[in-house]
């Protein structure tokens, strides 16, 4: 296993401005999630794909937060016009199988917004 | 809704010496499973280990152990003989069982475990 990659580490972008994170499971891996981590905290839970199915989101996901996973393989994670408190570190994991396997988490992307 | 606390914010010990991070968590669920992670200074979240609610034996693995009560809602965590590369944040996590068989992870805030030589 290659583990779980994810691209870019690092994004700066301006206010307003759209951002799009992908996500590389461990292959085999059906289930897909993404946290958000701000300093200081724990991750927290954005949302859940098995296979190519988003079977959950969280109330911290406005409408501004859209993902996909199309093939039910790699993930996007698109933020529509960032704001400031979109900072965060965001976190994609992946697990294999039903039920409350372990995640494996991937390094996350740094989103600055400026 | 679930909870998970972690008291301890920054803990320093010298290398060598055992120390103990507490996690208390609160679920209504009757089935749930536990998680210990660590974050080290580069962001990875490292899985450590996973416990059902039904299963409240000890476990050691090399010198980490876990203790879970629970009666007391809570599972802690020792390192024993500490070392430098233990240096990291560590998180508690409590699982909820999602549609379709997923789960999703909350988390304590974490303790920030400093080991100095």
């Amino acid at each position: 296993d290659t583990g779980v990659s994810q691209n870019p580490r690092h994004k700066i972008t301006k206010r307003g401005q759209n951002v799009t994170f992908r996500c590389d499971p461990i292959s085999e891996h059906n289930r897909l999630y993404w946290y958000r981590q701000t300093l200081g905290q724990g991750p927290e839970f954005l949302t859940y794909f098995q296979n190519e199915a988003q079977l959950e989101k969280s109330r911290l996901l406005s409408d501004r937060f859209s993902a996909e996973r199309p093939k039910g393989s790699f993930s996007t994670l698109e933020i529509q016009r960032t704001e400031q408190g979109d900072s965060a570190m965001y976190l994609c994991a992946s697990s294999l199988g039903q039920g409350a396997y372990e995640q494996y988490f991937g390094p996350g992307t740094r989103l600055t917004v400026t | 809704a679930q909870k998970v606390t972690q008291a301890q914010t920054e803990i320093s010990v010298v290398e060598k010496e055992d120390v103990t991070l507490d996690c208390v968590y609160e679920t209504r669920d009757t089935t749930y499973y536990l998680f210990w992670y660590k974050q080290p200074p580069s962001g990875e979240l490292v899985f450590l280990i996973r416990r059902n609610s039904f299963d409240e034996q000890n476990e050691i693995s090399g010198r980490y152990s876990w203790n879970f009560q629970k009666s007391t809602s809570s599972f802690n965590f020792t390192i024993t003989a500490s070392q430098v590369v233990d240096s990291a944040v560590y998180f508690c996590a409590l699982s909820e069982i999602l549609t379709g068989g997923g789960n999703k992870l909350t988390f304590g805030t974490g303790t920030q475990l400093k080991v100095e030589l």
